[in-house]
């Protein structure tokens, strides 16, 4: 159980346009999901907190115009990176924390590559 | 804020034991994960402290001192398989327990 989904797992995109991520939840209901990126070799970072049915909280430095994440429901949370530019180009994580389970661990997702050219 | 501290790299031999120190500083504490990662992969959970006292789970255990403020992650019978990225990651209390990473500790493991 508490399995946590990402899609696309890699994508190349050009500079100037906008790229999507979905994070889903597959069995459980997650009241909170989290949004990290990775640079090679270094620790995650997180970048913003996302609560179903409310605004994402974004951590210090992040631009929330630039992404855009979106809570729709309890199963599913987007990020989406507008825009982006080769310094966009990370390893993006999301994590899920169940609804209801009484313990902050967190159920991560298998990650997403995005390449910017 | 929170500052955790741990080494960056460290190497072992197969079989041996290794352990894995966490310092942190935090303004509330609602636990201590460990987690390991393999290069180009998400992070896997390993272990949750919010208790003082030893965690043992097969080869791998996991400490936690709340009033130090440190925890280790020990691996005992090391396999080639445990060369990876291990990160520790404190849960601060109150609103949604936002976690903060450390930078991760390299292991190597070597015949």
């Amino acid at each position: 159980g508490a399995v946590v989904s990402q899609h696309p797992s890699w994508v190349i995109c050009k500079s100037g346009t906008s790229v999507k991520i979905e994070c889903r939840s597959l069995d459980f209901q997650a009241t909170t999901m989290f949004w990290y990126r990775q640079f090679p070799k270094q620790s995650l970072m997180l970048m913003a907190t996302s609560n179903e049915g409310s605004k994402a909280t974004y951590e210090q430095g992040v631009e929330k115009d630039k992404f855009l994440i979106n809570h729709a429901s309890l199963t599913l949370s987007t990020l989406t990176v507008t825009s982006a530019h080769p310094e966009d180009s990370s390893f993006y994580i999301c994590s899920a924390r169940a609804k209801l389970s009484g313990s902050p661990r967190e159920y991560f997702g298998p990650g997403t590559r995005l390449t910017v050219t | 804020g929170q500052n955790i501290d741990q080494p960056t790299e460290m190497t072992a031999t197969e079989g041996a034991i290794v352990q894995i120190n966490c310092t942190y500083q935090t303004s509330g504490f609602n636990g201590l994960f460990w987690y390991q990662q393999h290069a180009g992969e998400a992070p896997t959970f390993l272990s949750y402290n919010v208790l003082d006292g030893l965690e043992e789970k097969g080869r791998f255990s996991s400490f936690l001192s709340r009033s130090k403020g440190y925890s280790y992650l020990l691996l005992k019978e090391l396999q080639m398989k445990d060369s990876a990225s291990y990160l520790c990651a404190v849960v601060a209390s109150g609103g949604s327990y936002i976690p903060t990473f450390g930078r991760g500790t390299s292991l190597i493991v070597h015949p």
